[in-house]
C-alpha cells in the first residue's frame, strides 16, 4: 500500500465506548497530524508528532488521547465523546512541520457519537 | 480573527462557464500558500504551493495565481468532474497549515 491509510473509515460509538483510530504512513515522513473536520468549519489542527514526539496539542480535550510508536503510525484514542465530537477525522503526514510541500492525507475516518 | 478566508463559500457553474475563487491571509512572511481539492468522503488532495506575489502555477484548467494579500484559483472551462470543495492552507509562525473553510463547487453539464 501507498500514501496513508486510515482505519476505520466509518466508526458510530456510544458516549460511554472507548475506541481507537488508526493511521499508517506509507511515505518514509517523519511527521504526522490528526486534523478534525466539522461540517461549515475549516479543518482543525488537533495533534502534531515529529520523529515520533508530540510538538503540538492545540487545546484538545482529554477525552481525545494520540499515539504514536513510530514515524509510521499514528493512533487517536477516544473515550467518554460528546454528540459535538461527531465529525470526520484526518490524519496526514509530511516530511517534516514546516515543509514546503504540503501534507499527504489520509480519507478519513466519519465519527458518528451517539 | 480569521487568517484564511476563502470566498464564495459555494459556486455553481454550468460546463465551460470559466471563474474564480478566492484566498485572502493576513499573516507576514509567507511561507507558501496551498490549494487542496477535497471530493465528499475523501481527504483533501494536494494542487499547488505557491511561495511569492507574481508566481502562477497550472493543472489541467485549474490556475493558481499569488499576490501579497491573496490567491485566486481560476478554473478555465470546467468540467463536472471539477466539482469538488477547494481548501486553501497557510503555515502561520511555527505552526503546521492553517485551512480555510473551502469554496464547494458545483459544475452541472
Amino acid at each position: 500500500e501507498t500514501g496513508v491509510t486510515q482505519t476505520p473509515r466509518h466508526l458510530v460509538m456510544g458516549m460511554t465506548n472507548k475506541k481507537s483510530l488508526k493511521c499508517e504512513q506509507h511515505l518514509g515522513h517523519n511527521a504526522m497530524y490528526w486534523y478534525k473536520q466539522s461540517a461549515k468549519k475549516p479543518l482543525e489542527l488537533m495533534f502534531v508528532y515529529n520523529f515520533k514526539e508530540q510538538t503540538e496539542n492545540n487545546s484538545v480535550p482529554s477525552r481525545f488521547s494520540p499515539e504514536c510508536p513510530n514515524s509510521s503510525h499514528l493512533f487517536l484514542h477516544l473515550h467518554t465523546l460528546q454528540p459535538e465530537d461527531s465529525a470526520l477525522y484526518l490524519c496526514a503526514s509530511s516530511q517534516d512541520p514546516r515543509t514546503d510541500y504540503g501534507y499527504t492525507f489520509g480519507s478519513g475516518t466519519r465519527l458518528t457519537v451517539v | 480573527e480569521d487568517q484564511v478566508t476563502q470566498s464564495p463559500e459555494a459556486l455553481r457553474l454550468q460546463e465551460g462557464e470559466s471563474s474564480s475563487l478566492n484566498c485572502s491571509y493576513t499573516v507576514s512572511g509567507l511561507r507558501g500558500l496551498f490549494w487542496y481539492r477535497q471530493d465528499p468522503g475523501k481527504g483533501p488532495e494536494f494542487l499547488f504551493t505557491l511561495y511569492s506575489a507574481g508566481e502562477e502555477k497550472e493543472k489541467e484548467r485549474l490556475k493558481a495565481t499569488l499576490t501579497k494579500k491573496e490567491s485566486f484559483l481560476h478554473i478555465t472551462a470546467p468540467k463536472p468532474e471539477d466539482s469538488a470543495t477547494y481548501l486553501c492552507a497557510v503555515p502561520l509562525g511555527n505552526t503546521p497549515l492553517v485551512f480555510g473553510k473551502g469554496t464547494r463547487l458545483s459544475v452541472i453539464a
